[in-house]
């Protein structure tokens, strides 16, 4: 069983729309990571967060630690935004520091 | 650019062939990890180094791959006998201890056995 979770795994949106990928994650998890995946395969790093909420651009990641749920919110969504976005958790056992990762959500946004 | 770079960007390969995939972390970052993503899949934790010394493999690396980072610098994976079902984007990730461990990704290497 994968210890990330992510939905949904397909969103299609109109732009401008305000959207929402949801991420839940099991124990053992110190960290999320949001990370953005465009086509041919480069991944960039958004968000690396523990608590609270981290905001850059119309860009939102929030984590409840409680709940072991994150969100990320895109405010004003626009056709670049289309790309795969992956959660991750950084392993807290140990000191490795790896990552598990989420299978990704498929975001396109249609103009 | 001094973020993380890998080399080569494609690559394909007759099966049966060892191939060898190189990357280059931020500078200043004594760890390196990489990671395998199969096609529709979240990229998968396969080793990470600190400094030159090797931490940690996964189960999916089988005794056909082997990584080395001779000088705790750039990196080194190499898988030998290649089979169809290496394909995959093959990751490399760098941190920095001291920086909460973000990890900053390469543009991956993608690897097709025919």
């Amino acid at each position: 069983k994968n210890e990330v979770e992510q939905s949904p795994q397909n969103l299609t949106a109109q732009e401008g729309e305000f959207i929402t990928i949801n991420c839940s994650y099991s124990v053992g998890i110190s960290a999320l990571h949001w990370l953005q995946q465009h086509p041919g395969g480069g991944i960039v790093s958004l968000f690396m967060l523990s608590s609270g909420k981290k905001k850059h651009g119309r860009l939102i990641a929030t984590i409840n630690i409680q709940e072991k749920h994150s969100s990320l919110h895109i405010t004003a969504s626009h056709p670049r935004d289309s790309a795969v976005y992956i959660c991750a958790g950084q392993n807290s056992g140990g000191s490795n520091y790896k990552l598990t990762f989420g299978k990704g959500t498929l975001l396109t946004v249609n103009p | 650019d001094t973020g993380v770079s890998q080399d080569p960007r494609h690559k394909i390969t007759k099966r049966g062939q060892n191939v060898t995939f190189r990357c280059d972390p931020i500078s200043e970052h004594n760890r390196l990890y990489w990671y395998r993503q199969t096609l529709g899949q979240g990229p998968e934790f396969l080793t990470y180094f600190q400094n030159e010394a090797q931490l940690e493999k996964s189960r999916l690396l089988s005794d056909r791959f082997s990584a080395e980072r001779p000088k705790g610098s750039f990196s080194t994976l190499e898988i030998q006998r290649t089979e169809q079902g290496d394909s995959a984007m093959y990751l490399c990730a760098s941190s920095r201890t001291l920086q909460g461990y973000e990890q900053y990704f390469g543009p991956g290497t993608r690897l097709t056995v025919t």
